[in-house]
């Protein structure tokens, strides 16, 4: 059962790189979102998809893209890193139907930006 | 603006001794209310929807009750494999399915 799978697990970057976190899920969920995670602050939704070419804005989308070719992929691309997105990031995926609030978790990328 | 707060920060317990974790809330009306469990350098894991005020939710020794203002996760006789942190997540009826509001989360540490 490998469910909701985020690479790297860890990355260094410096200001100014570009990079792209990796989400992928063999649930055939419609469903996907990017949170990042702070000391002190609740997760916070960045993007998320509804389903494959369907994406939508959350709390905290500057500086990051999403797509959605299909149902298994969102990866995150951060344009031009900055110390401000030194974070967690956790990718999300949930089902359609009665069950699509319950949302699934990956491991976690974690990511500092120097 | 949708809120979430949860207390303690922080909870040292026992292993045998019960208590219950706080999650207060302010939503423009709510579709529902989640408890998620993340141990440390893992992803959150579901845990509990509730949907109602009067609703209760159990799961070994974890019960979760809501009211119109608050929701409580209740610990009965916690073993040392229940420390993890707990968060509360609050979904407004009319935003989108996807927008969860969390809190901070409880960190709970149950010793031998």
């Amino acid at each position: 059962n490998a469910g909701v799978t985020q690479t790297p697990k860890f990355q260094v970057l410096k200001t100014g790189q570009s990079m792209t976190l990796q989400c992928a899920q063999d649930m055939n969920h419609e469903y996907m979102s990017w949170y990042r995670q702070d000391p002190g602050m609740g997760l916070r939704l960045i993007h998320y998809s509804v389903g494959a070419g369907i994406t939508d804005q959350g709390e905290v989308p500057n500086g990051y893209n999403v797509s959605r070719s299909t149902t298994e992929d969102f990866p995150l691309r951060l344009l031009s890193a900055a110390p401000s997105q030194t974070s967690v990031y956790f990718c999300a995926s949930s089902p359609g139907g009665l069950a699509k609030n319950i949302q699934y978790f990956g491991a976690g990328t974690r990511l500092s930006v120097l | 603006e949708d809120q979430v707060t949860q207390s303690p920060e922080a909870l040292r317990l026992q292993e045998g001794e019960s208590s219950s974790l706080n999650c207060s809330y302010t939503v423009s009306g709510l579709r529902g209310l989640f408890w998620y469990r993340q141990d440390p350098g893992k992803g959150p894991e579901f845990l509990f929807t509730l949907y109602s005020a009067g609703e209760e939710k159990e799961k070994e020794r974890l019960k979760a009750t809501l009211t119109k203002k608050e929701s409580f996760l209740h610990i009965t006789a916690p073993k040392p494999e229940d420390s993890a942190t707990y968060l509360c997540a609050v979904q407004a009826r009319d935003t989108g399915f996807q927008k969860l509001v969390f809190g901070t989360g409880t960190r709970l540490l149950v010793s031998p």
